[in-house]
C-alpha cells in the first residue's frame, strides 16, 4: 500500500539551528513527494515538492531532495528563524489516481 | 473563487444531531479531498472525488459519514447522529489533474472546527 512515515515531534530548536525532519515512503509506482506547512492558525500551504527521483525541491530556505533508493525525502534548514513555528507534513501523490497521503505532521517550534 | 472555501468555519452540536460541511472548491479543479485533522493527530483522509469517476471511499471512519459531490463542483459532507469523538477539525483540498499525470498541488481551505458536546 501507500504510506507516508515522519518523525515524531514536537521538535524545539533555538533561532539558527540546523532543521532536519525526517520523512520515508511506500508507495507502489513513482509518486510526487511534497512538504506542507501549517503555520499557526492557518491552512496547510504548500512548501516544496519533487515529482521525480534526484529532484531537489526548494523554497524559503527549506530544501528536500526524492532519494528512490531509501525511498526518503527528509526536510532541511540550515537556520531556522523563529517564524518558521509550524506543523510540517510530508506527502506523496500517486500517479494512478492522483490520490494524496499524508504523514502525521511534526511540530516545530523555534525559540530566540 | 480564489482559494477553497468551506462552511462553516465553527460549527458546535448536540450528540445524536445530524451536520453537513460544504466545500466549495477552486474553479475548474477536478479532484476534491476531504481530510479530517484532530487535536494532536495528523491528516486523516476520509474520500475523494476524481472528475466522474467513482469517489474512493475507503477513508469513511463508519456508515455514519457520507458525502456527496453535485455537478463537479460543491461537495458536501454529512455526520449523522454525531458523536463526540467526531469533534475534529474538517478539511477540504482539490486540485487540478489536468494533463500532468503527478506533481498537482493540492489546495487547503482553512477547515470546519466541529464540536460534538
Amino acid at each position: 500500500g501507500n504510506s507516508v512515515t515522519q518523525m515524531e515531534g514536537p521538535v524545539t530548536l533555538s533561532e539558527e539551528a540546523f532543521l532536519t525532519i525526517n520523512c520515508t515512503y511506500t508507495a507502489t509506482g513513482y509518486p510526487s513527494l511534497f512538504w506542507y506547512v501549517q503555520y499557526p492558525g492557518e491552512g496547510l500551504q504548500l512548501l516544496l515538492k519533487a515529482t521525480k527521483a534526484d529532484d531537489k525541491g526548494s523554497n524559503k530556505g527549506f530544501e528536500a531532495t526524492y532519494r528512490k533508493e531509501t525511498t526518503s525525502f527528509h526536510l532541511e534548514k540550515g537556520s531556522v528563524q523563529v517564524s518558521d513555528s509550524a506543523v510540517y507534513f510530508c506527502a506523496l501523490e500517486v500517479t494512478t489516481g492522483n490520490q494524496f497521503y499524508f504523514g502525521t505532521g511534526t511540530s516545530l517550534t523555534v525559540i530566540p | 473563487g480564489a482559494g477553497v472555501s468551506q462552511s462553516p468555519s465553527n460549527k458546535v452540536t448536540e450528540k445524536g444531531k445530524d451536520v453537513e460541511l460544504r466545500c466549495d472548491p477552486i474553479s475548474g479543479h477536478t479532484a476534491l479531498y476531504w481530510y479530517r485533522q484532530s487535536l494532536g493527530q495528523g491528516l486523516e483522509f476520509l474520500i475523494y472525488f476524481q472528475g466522474n469517476s467513482a469517489p474512493d471511499k475507503s477513508g469513511l471512519p463508519s456508515d455514519r459519514f457520507s458525502a456527496e459531490r453535485t455537478g463537479g463542483s460543491v461537495s458536501t459532507l454529512t455526520i449523522q447522529r454525531t458523536q463526540q469523538e467526531d469533534s475534529a477539525v474538517y478539511l477540504c483540498a482539490s486540485s487540478f489533474t489536468g494533463t500532468e499525470s503527478s506533481g498537482n498541488t493540492i489546495y487547503f481551505g482553512e477547515g470546519s472546527w466541529l464540536t460534538v458536546v
